[in-house]
């Protein structure tokens, strides 16, 4: 079944700077990409996403990249504020099945 | 509009007690989904239903849990003779249909404590 990795585990930036968190897949037949992000106490919210059909897709600071070949696809973040401090959830899913195979997270820490 | 809502939002069980968990989805969608989140780690799959259709349970962890969805909306996961190990956020997902790459939204969780 899908293996999704994903890093680094924790991640410091400074307000203003860029953040990118990395994820690698196993199944070559995922051909959609969710990013969650996750704060204290609360469910994950979709924050962007992407299907294989597409390289690249961009929300205002959001950004989120696919290499197939390779089987990994990044999320990027620019000009990070204090609010984007939280937990950060890549996932991957087949053309057969319904649910998700997430990645273990990556704490993003945007320091003022 | 509202979101996916679920309850009880922290629940303390003594081990060997069963519990239930009720997951209301948003309006209108056909799928419904219930993870298991463990302490620093990403959601992993548990069940899936369309409509009333309890289509995928392969990540069911053993026989005493226990999914259903009767009508078709408001789904219940129950865990017999809870384990410490069942402690764990325990969040429900609903998408629009059963149409590939359709979005997830999930609800807050429900904090389970096994003591």
């Amino acid at each position: 079944g899908e293996n999704v990795e994903q890093h680094p585990s924790t991640l410091s930036v400074q307000e203003g700077d860029s953040a990118v968190i990395k994820c690698t897949y196993s199944d070559s037949a995922s051909n959609y990409f969710p990013w969650y992000k996750q704060e204290l106490g609360k469910g994950p919210q979709l924050i962007i996403d992407i299907r294989s059909n597409v390289g690249e897709k961009k929300d205002q600071r959001i950004a989120v990249t696919l290499n197939k070949t390779a089987k990994h696809f990044s999320l990027h973040i620019t000009e990070t504020q204090p609010e984007d401090s939280a937990v950060y959830f890549c996932a991957a899913r087949d053309n057969y099945g319904q649910n998700f195979v997430f990645g273990p997270g990556t704490r993003l820490s945007v320091l003022p | 509009g509202a979101g996916v809502s679920q309850s009880p939002r922290y629940k303390v069980a003594k081990r060997g007690q069963d519990v239930a968990l009720r997951c209301d989805p948003i309006s209108g969608h056909v799928s419904l989904f219930w993870y298991q989140q463990a302490l620093g780690q990403g959601p992993e799959f548990l069940t899936y239903f369309q409509n009333e259709a309890q289509l995928d349970k392969s990540g069911l962890p053993s026989d005493r849990f226990f999914a259903e969805r009767p009508e078709g909306s408001v789904s219940t996961l129950k865990i017999q003779r809870t384990q410490q190990e069942d402690s764990a956020v325990y969040l429900c997902a609903s998408s629009l249909s059963s149409g590939g790459g359709e979005t997830q939204y999930f609800g807050p969780g429900t904090r389970l404590l096994v003591l």
